[in-house]
């Protein structure tokens, strides 16, 4: 099974600035990575495909990068509504997803 | 608009069966497989398994292997989730979405249905 490794599990931000999630993968997964996030009580919703694909309707500060094992994302001035938890998730082989990063307001 | 509804929220008591339900509209129900998802409360997501609903191939994770069933019914666009005897630990939200096609051997998940809350407790 591929191990998903996501950091910090907590980052704390003003609004406005920028935030830099990562997500690291026990062995190369090309990039075969999707995000998600998730707000409190809400169903994820996909974000990037592909490592850096923006999905239908998601806004251009987020971006994603990286392949292999090496990936981040990228929310380049947060607003308040991207205050959640965000995942990572391969789908190289099967599908595996990090732990979670919470990007919570300093 | 292409859409997953879940059925609603259940609590149940140990030993106890449960089947749940995902009903897709806006596409074709048989052309996409569906994912099921279990978020345990406080945590992170965990794929259980896939169907295909034109042919009901079916695959599941080795975590869930046995301990679930996933099945589809094509004429009424909707998968389901089921289990044959409850326990404590499945207490979860069970998410289901739908798989998009990639160029890769699988791809990512989108839309997600909504979510349905399993509670089971004596």
């Amino acid at each position: 099974e591929i191990v998903m490794t996501q950091s910090p599990a907590t980052l704390s931000v003003s609004p406005g600035e920028r935030a830099t999630l990562s997500c690291r993968a026990s062995q190369s997964v090309s990039s075969n990575l999707a995000w998600y996030q998730q707000k409190p009580g809400q169903a994820p919703r996909l974000l990037i495909y592909g490592a850096s694909t923006r999905a239908t309707g998601i806004p251009a500060r987020f971006s994603g990068s990286g392949s292999g094992t090496e990936f981040t994302l990228t929310i380049s001035s947060l607003q308040s509504e991207d205050f959640a938890v965000y995942y990572c998730q391969q789908y190289n082989n099967w599908w595996t997803f990090g732990q979670g990063t919470k990007v919570e307001i300093k | 608009e292409v859409q997953l509804v879940q059925s609603g929220a259940e609590v149940k008591k140990p030993g106890e069966s449960l089947k749940i339900s995902c009903k897709g509209s806006g596409y074709s129900f048989t052309s996409y497989w569906i994912g099921w998802v279990r978020q345990m409360p406080g945590k992170g997501l965990e794929w259980m398994g896939i169907i295909y609903p034109g042919d009901s191939d079916t695959r599941y994770s080795p975590s869930f292997q046995g301990q679930v069933t996933i099945s589809a019914d094509k004429s009424i666009s909707t998968a389901y989730l089921q289990w044959s005897s409850l326990k404590a630990s499945d207490t979860a939200m069970y998410y289901c979405a739908r798989h998009e096609n990639s160029a890769a051997a699988w791809g990512w998940f989108d839309p997600w249905g909504q979510g349905t809350l399993v509670t089971v407790s004596s």
